[in-house]
């Protein structure tokens, strides 16, 4: 299995306060993203990394922020949670442009809920 | 756009019946095709891929064919177990994108 992993597993916060979700991977890829998954959506790309400091949005990335300082680092803040961003949030890393050459490896992830 | 079409479930099966789901695909240029499977409670794990026309995919006997002609790759199995019990997701990836078009899944249930 890919070392991939997601901190914390499970969070209920509030609206309106902020929130970080953490991945963590072993594996030394290049590419990180962050999707989310919702009932009748399938999982959606909020933002992505294609290396340290360089980070781009995804289709769903209003209202969500993220920054890369380390490889083996990516992380997703909700700057002042609202309940649509009630969800759960995957990470997902790729040695390559993840979708053509090589695959996306997906970590356990993090199921939020804003109350 | 880029984008995957998968049937809707929930696929209801006795063990050991035929799984057949369906994944049709809308893209530029030739893409890569994936099925990914989600047990319950966890994140996604690449079942197959296929990444050029008539390849075929194969993984724990489950088997699906990069259909060109019909922009298919559905995904099939012999003889399900009460194991394959799970939500299936059609993905497709293409050289000029950076990530994964994902489906909406379909989800299925296989009973003793």
């Amino acid at each position: 299995d890919a070392g991939i992993t997601q901190s914390p597993r499970h969070k209920v916060t509030e609206t309106g306060t902020p929130v970080t979700l953490r991945c963590h991977q072993t594996e030394n890829h290049r590419y990180m993203y962050w999707y989310r998954q919702d009932p009748g959506h399938g999982l959606r790309l909020i933002h992505y990394s294609y290396g340290v400091k360089d980070t781009d949005k995804g289709e769903v990335s209003d209202g969500y922020s993220v920054s890369r300082s380390k490889t083996e680092d990516f992380l997703l803040t909700l700057e002042s949670a609202t309940s649509s961003q009630t969800s759960v949030y995957f990470c997902a890393i790729s040695a390559g442009t993840g979708g053509y050459y090589n695959e996306q490896f997906f970590g356990p992830g993090t199921r939020l809920t804003v109350l | 756009g880029d984008s995957v079409t998968q049937m809707e479930g929930p696929v209801t099966l006795s063990e050991e019946a035929f799984l057949t789901i369906n994944c049709t695909y809308t893209a530029t240029g030739y893409p890569s095709l994936f099925w990914y499977v989600q047990y319950p409670g966890e994140g996604l794990q690449l079942l197959l891929k296929a990444t050029k026309a008539d390849d075929k995919g194969s993984n724990k006997g489950f088997e699906a064919t990069y259909r060109k002609e019909t922009t298919s790759f559905h995904l099939e199995k012999g003889s399900v177990q009460v194991s394959d019990s799970a939500v299936y997701f059609c993905a497709l990836g293409t050289p000029s994108g950076y990530a994964l078009n994902f489906g909406k899944g379909t989800s299925l249930l296989v009973t003793p």
